[in-house]
Parts: C-alpha cells; structure tokens; sequence
C-alpha cells in the first residue's frame, strides 16, 4: 500500500539551511506536497511539485525531487525561529481522487 | 476568503456522550475530507465528499462515527458514543476538483 516515510526530528540553528527529506511509495503520484503545522493550528500548504518536475524553488523554500529513488527534500535556507514548526510530506496517489496520504511529519526545532 | 471554519475549537466530553463536529468549507470548493490526528496513527483520512456525495469512507473507523453534508457549505462529522480512544485532533479539508486541500484549524476532542 502506499506509504509515505520522514524523519522525525531535526534541529538547526538560526539562520543554517534545514532539509526535510521524505521517502514515498507510489510511482503514479501527480503531485508531491509540503504542509507545515504550528503549535496549535491546522496544516498549512507550503509549496507542491508536480512529478514531472525535478526541483521548484518559492523564496526561501527549494523543493528536490528524485522520481527514481522516490526521495522528496524540502530545503530552507535561512531558517528562522519563526520556522519552528512539524513538516509534513504528503503524496497525491490515485484513484478517483486526489487523495493525500501523509508522512508522520518532522519537527523542525531552530535554535539561536 | 474566510478559510475552512471549524468549530468546537476544543470539546471536552464524557465517555457515552454524543460528539458532534461541523465544518464550514471555502466557498466554490466542491470536495470536503475529514481526518483525524493523533500521536499514534498521525494524520488518517476519515472520509472525502464530493458534491455533498460521500466517496471513500473507507477510513471511518467504526459505526460509531458519522458524516453528512447536507449541502455545499456543510458538513458534520458525529461519533456515538464517544470513547476514550476517540480523542483526537479532527481537521476538515476542502479542495475544488484535484487541487490543493486547505485545512482548517481542527476540533481538539478529550474523551473522559
């Protein structure tokens, strides 16, 4: 079945790069997601990718994806406290619908 | 845009006790999911609703629980009676067609 695998914990200081990474297992997902959830709130889209594509940069956030080795990264340069937050991988898989099937989510924990 | 709009934000109730769960989605989306989070399980997808038609429930945990959308703008999610295990953080989602789900805030839910 599908399964969507992060890493659960990360910590970085202020102002370091942060990678997420994230494992999937459906080849026929359209579309590969990043939510971001703060203490609290509900889940946040950050940014997708489309399969076909194989990175997509927003601002601070740059989105690598290997379609052969199903390996999805999320990467944020100059992260901030503000970033502190759990990160959650999600793949679109089919079958009818886009539904989302979620990773377990990482959190991110930003030091001074 | 107002966003997803959930309420009880938090509901504290009894074991026994009949829960009920309503959600409001963005307006001109005509696709509503259900999921419930946990420690344990993580984020699960408790049903999707397409046109106020219920699609996959495949994710609804037992007979206890409940969905209706009784028109586009609507929806609730009931579970009784209630029990321990079913304290959770509920989100609901909405999407038009195959695009982005936005989240609302969720319903935090303590069984006693």
């Amino acid at each position: 079945g599908e399964d969507v695998e992060q890493s659960l914990f990360l910590s970085v200081r202020e102002g370091d790069s942060s990678v997420i990474n994230c494992t999937y297992t459906d080849s026929s997902s359209t579309y590969l997601y990043w939510y971001k959830q703060e203490p609290g709130a509900g889940l946040q889209l950050l940014t997708y990718i489309f399969s076909n594509m194989d990175m997509k940069q927003d601002q601070r956030l740059t989105v690598l994806l290997n379609k052969k080795d199903k390996h999805l990264s999320l990467r944020i340069a100059d992260t901030q406290t503000g970033d502190s937050a759990i990160y959650f991988c999600a793949e679109g898989v089919s079958g009818g619908y886009n539904k989302l099937i979620f990773g377990a989510g990482t959190r991110l924990a930003v030091h001074p | 845009d107002a966003g997803v709009i959930q309420s009880p934000r938090h509901e504290v109730t009894e074991m026994g006790q009949e829960v009920t769960l309503r959600c409001k989605p963005i307006s001109g989306h005509n696709s509503l999911f259900w999921y419930r989070q946990t420690m344990m399980r993580g984020l699960e997808l408790l049903i999707y609703f397409n046109n106020n038609v219920p699609i996959d429930d495949s994710g609804m945990p037992e007979d206890r629980f409940s969905a209706k959308m009784p028109n586009a703008s609507f929806s609730t999610l009931k579970i009784q009676p209630s029990e321990p295990r079913d304290s959770a953080v509920y989100f609901c989602a909405s999407t038009q067609g195959a695009e982005t789900q936005y989240f609302g805030p969720g319903t935090r839910l303590l069984v006693l």
